[in-house]
């Protein structure tokens, strides 16, 4: 059974520093793994999508990696802002369409 | 420019109605998921669609009853709630991606506080 694991639950970091969120998953058996952000009482949204044979995918100052092989992927945000405060959900796509998420990772840039 | 929506936004009950919580998206996505998001728990998916009248069981679709007569809706019934019921519910749409067809891109709608009482 497939599990995603997000490490660490709560992340507090200065505005301007860089930061990576991990996402972890046990089955590697993958189509493809999405990053999402959630702000408080607000639905999800997506910020990023890589297919099982993509490496990484970039978008303005976030970058996502895949390792397939090891079951993780990484959230790399950059020049970080206020704004970016949010809770970051990993979820994974396998074979039968279901989709698995972590429990995310909730992040505070201290202004 | 809808995209996707859900009705109603709050909803509080009783033990053993019956409840239906409505998901429209204007995309025309084959594909269409329900969620719930609990405190401790995370997401987890209860119903998915591939398509119009195609469903299946996610993780936790126990006590829940989806159909999917036309593409852009998918209704979600609770046939009797129960306390344990009250969550957050989460509708999401995606168009099929890479070689495989897999799930794409998901779309979320705004979400059901719904409150079982």
């Amino acid at each position: 059974k497939q599990e995603v694991t997000q490490i660490p639950a709560a992340l507090s970091v200065p505005e301007g520093e860089n930061l990576v969120l991990n996402c972890s998953f046990t089955d590697s058996a993958i189509y493809n793994l999405q990053w999402f952000r959630q702000d408080p009482g607000k639905g999800l949204t997506s910020l990023l999508l890589i297919q099982s044979s993509q490496r990484e995918q970039t978008s303005g100052r976030l970058n996502a990696s895949l390792d397939k092989s090891s079951g993780r992927s990484t959230l790399y945000i950059a020049a970080s802002q206020p704004g970016d405060s949010a809770t970051y959900l990993c979820a994974v796509s396998g074979r039968d369409d279901k989709i698995i998420f972590g429990k995310g990772t909730r992040l505070h840039i201290l202004p | 420019d809808a995209g996707i929506t859900q009705s109603p936004r709050y909803k509080i009950t009783e033990t053993g109605r019956q409840v239906t919580l409505m998901c429209h998206q204007t995309w025309s996505h084959s594909y269409m998921f329900w969620y719930r998001q609990d405190l401790g728990h995370g997401l987890r998916l209860i119903y998915y669609s591939a398509a119009a009248d195609i469903t299946d069981k996610g993780e936790v679709p126990d006590g829940y009853v989806v159909s999917r007569s036309k593409t852009e809706n998918f209704p979600l019934t609770l046939e009797s709630a129960t306390r344990s019921q009250t969550s957050v519910y989460f509708c999401a749409s995606s168009e099929p991606a890479g070689l495989a067809g897999a799930v794409g891109t998901q779309y979320f709608g705004p979400g059901t506080r719904l409150t079982v009482l």
